[in-house]
């Protein structure tokens, strides 16, 4: 199988809190994972790569310091929202693929709502 | 740069009819992946087919059926006597790089596929 656990699923926070979203392969490794972003009856917004070990590369207008990424292992990446904004509320999802397989295997995404 | 097209919205059928989702896509390489992908009402994207630009031939899985033509530049997706459950969010997807685990997908727009009881 190819199991990407994200968590959490669903998160109400104040403005100016940070949140953190988790993002786990459950049963293969990940050197890379991917972070989107979907608005309602919208495609998804690729936001940024994450590879193990390194820096993540983010999209152009994508604000790396509010934005911030971490794939410490070849299991784990978490995406931390800083100092939360309304304007943040959005469905993110997570993806992992596979060493050498270019496949990506998504989470099941977290909704966040910012008050 | 490469660019994937979902025309159509929204598609509404009634159960047991067959429906076609297109896709049209765009890039200037030569060697590419495209895929599918279902997302349901819970969110979660799921992993539906990949097919590389060398491979034409057409796939059946169940009632899943793809047709890729280079000639056009489409991969069609087909479901045979749809169910309600086959109700989701469809995405085509396109990857340019070949067999390496980082490469980026550009998605299309969606297309939601309603099937009515």
């Amino acid at each position: 199988g190819a199991v990407v656990s994200q968590h959490p699923s669903w998160v109400i926070c104040k403005s100016g809190t940070s949140v953190k979203i988790e993002c786990r392969s459950l049963d293969f490794q990940a050197t890379t994972m991917f972070w989107y972003r979907q608005f309602p009856k919208q495609s998804l917004m690729l936001m940024a790569t994450s590879n193990e070990g390194s820096k993540a590369t983010y999209e152009q207008g994508v604000e790396k310091d509010k934005f911030l990424i971490n794939h410490a292992s070849l299991t784990l990446s978490t995406l931390t929202v800083t100092s939360a904004h309304p304007e943040d509320s959005s469905f993110y999802i997570c993806s992992a693929s596979k060493v050498a397989k270019n496949i990506q295997y998504f989470g099941a995404g977290t909704r966040l709502s910012v008050l | 740069a490469q660019k994937v097209t979902q025309a159509q919205t929204e598609i509404s059928v009634v159960e047991k009819e067959d429906v076609t989702l297109d896709c049209v896509y765009e890039t200037r390489d030569t060697t590419y992946y495209l895929f599918w992908y279902k997302q349901p009402p819970s969110g979660e994207l799921v992993f539906l087919i990949r097919r590389n630009s060398f491979d034409e031939q057409n796939e059946i899985s169940g009632r899943y059926s793809w047709n890729f033509q280079k000639s056009t530049s489409s991969f069609n997706f087909t479901i045979t006597a749809s169910q309600v459950v086959d109700s989701a969010v469809y995405f085509c997807a396109l990857s340019e790089r070949w067999e390496t685990s980082g490469s980026r997908l550009t998605f299309g727009e969606g297309t939601q596929l309603t099937v009515n009881p």
